[in-house]
């Protein structure tokens, strides 16, 4: 089973700052393999980022994902009030399907 | 767009099964370009994969529940099913039903969620 580790598990910012978000596996990922959801209270996940790197229809270019061998990075260029949410990282690449165990973005 | 809704019991008793349908609008799950899946978030916790099946009927499971789930479909009503024999306090959570693209193989469409609690 692949185990995402993200890191930090929550994080304080201010609108306006540079959230840097961290998913690491257990073991080789390929890269199309990976997504990022953000999910706010009440509701369900929704897609971000797709194949490590790319957006979702419909999401602002201030979200951006990286990957740099088991590594995966989805950073948020500058906050907005609605960003404020638990993100997670999930892979599909191998079976059982697991995601990361979050990490909360909450407003300082 | 393919719309999701999850319903049952909102409250089961430990030792007993969970019993969960989805209803799929705006898709057919007969067709061949979604697997139907089940996700759980456990309170304040994580989400955990459960499992899909295809359209052909073909089904994958977490084995760390594989023992005690059962993914079926209805294709005459549009909807899948869950089932979790003998559950426990541990099986407390927000159940999510979803769409997971055969091409993409990502989870796109989302239901709302059902938060099942295990009590007597």
């Amino acid at each position: 089973e692949i185990v995402l580790t993200q890191s930090p598990g929550s994080l304080s910012l201010s609108p306006g700052e540079r959230a840097t978000l961290s998913c690491r596996a257990s073991q080789s990922l390929r890269s199309t393999y990976l997504v990022w959801y953000q999910q706010k209270p009440g509701q369900a996940p929704r897609l971000l980022i797709y194949g490590a790197s790319s957006r979702a229809a419909g999401i602002p270019d201030r979200f951006s994902g990286s990957a740099s061998g088991t590594d995966f990075t989805l950073t948020i260029s500058r906050l907005e009030p609605e960003d404020f949410a638990v993100y997670y990282c999930h892979q599909y690449g191998s079976s059982p399907f697991t995601f990361g165990q979050g990490t909360k973005l909450e407003i300082k | 767009q393919v719309q999701l809704q999850e319903s049952g019991p909102g409250l089961v008793k430990p030792s007993e099964t969970l019993s969960l349908t989805c209803t799929v609008s705006g898709g057919s799950i007969s067709g061949d370009s979604y697997y139907w899946s089940w996700i759980r978030q456990s309170p304040g916790q994580g989400l955990e994969w459960i499992g899909f099946i295809y359209y052909s009927g073909s089904t994958s499971y977490n084995p760390s529940l594989k023992s005690r789930v059962t993914i079926s479909q209805s294709t005459s009503k549009n909807q899948f099913s869950l089932k979790l024999t003998s559950v426990n306090a541990a099986d407390t959570a927000v159940y999510y039903c979803s769409s997971r693209g055969y091409s993409s193989g990502w989870l796109d469409y989302w239901g709302q969620g059902i938060l099942v609690t295990v009590s007597s």
